[in-house]
């Protein structure tokens, strides 16, 4: 399995509250990528990035922010939540743009 | 409309079974396809790409309609351990931008 460990694996906190997710790799692959999976939806791009200090947002980046400061490490930050934001997450790393992306073992997270 | 269309089922079969799944997509620029698996509250797993000449990987059959916009996934001779969710993924510009279905269900009973 591909080296990708996410933080925490579960939480529970309340609107209004700031929350961060961590998204580790020990593969040193460029592109990591946030995603939200909800039911009946599949899986939903946040935001990616494409190197250390370079992201780029997906199709549902509102409410969300990210940050990339060394090659291994990609945090998801939701600076107020909201109840529309409980959520499974998923990080998901490649080598290239070209190359299929592998996933992490998911976030669940509930906001209240 | 969704940009990737599944029908989520669930598929439920027997052992031993062949089982397909079918896959449309809206985007006609679509560049890249593939068949992920997830296991229940798991992770999802690449399970194959999906080439224009169509593709094998053991019991398992892709296959991509360019004119007609879908992907289908053929599996033969049904295990137990098939039963997840399949999703079915497709590109735009570049495997940046994958728009994922929603998932087909499959449940293979003895």
């Amino acid at each position: 399995d591909a080296g990708i460990t996410q933080s925490p694996r579960h939480k529970v906190t309340e609107t209004g509250t700031p929350v961060t997710l961590r998204c580790h790799q020990t593969e040193n692959h460029r592109y990591m990528y946030w995603y939200r999976q909800d039911p009946g939806h599949g899986l939903r791009l946040i935001h990616y990035s494409y190197g250390v200090k370079d992201t780029d947002k997906g199709e549902v980046s509102d409410g969300y922010s990210v940050s990339r400061s060394k090659t291994e490490d990609f945090l998801l930050t939701l600076e107020s939540a909201t109840s529309s934001q409980t959520s499974v997450y998923f990080c998901a790393i490649s080598g290239n743009s070209n190359q299929p992306q592998h996933f992490g073992d998911g976030t669940r997270l509930s906001i209240l | 409309r969704k940009e990737v269309e599944q029908d989520p089922g669930p598929f439920n079969v027997p052992e031993g079974a062949t089982v397909a799944f079918n896959c449309t997509y809206s985007n006609s620029a679509s560049q890249s396809f593939f068949w992920y698996r997830q296991d229940c509250r798991k992770e999802p797993k690449l399970l194959m790409s999906v080439y224009s000449s169509g593709n094998e990987d053991g019991r398992f059959t892709a296959q991509l309609n360019r004119a007609s916009q879908y992907i289908s996934l053929l599996i033969r001779d049904s295990k137990l351990s098939d039963s997840a969710t399949y999703l079915c993924v497709v590109t735009r510009r570049n495997n940046n931008d994958m728009r994922f279905g929603a998932g087909t269900r499959l449940t293979v009973k003895p």
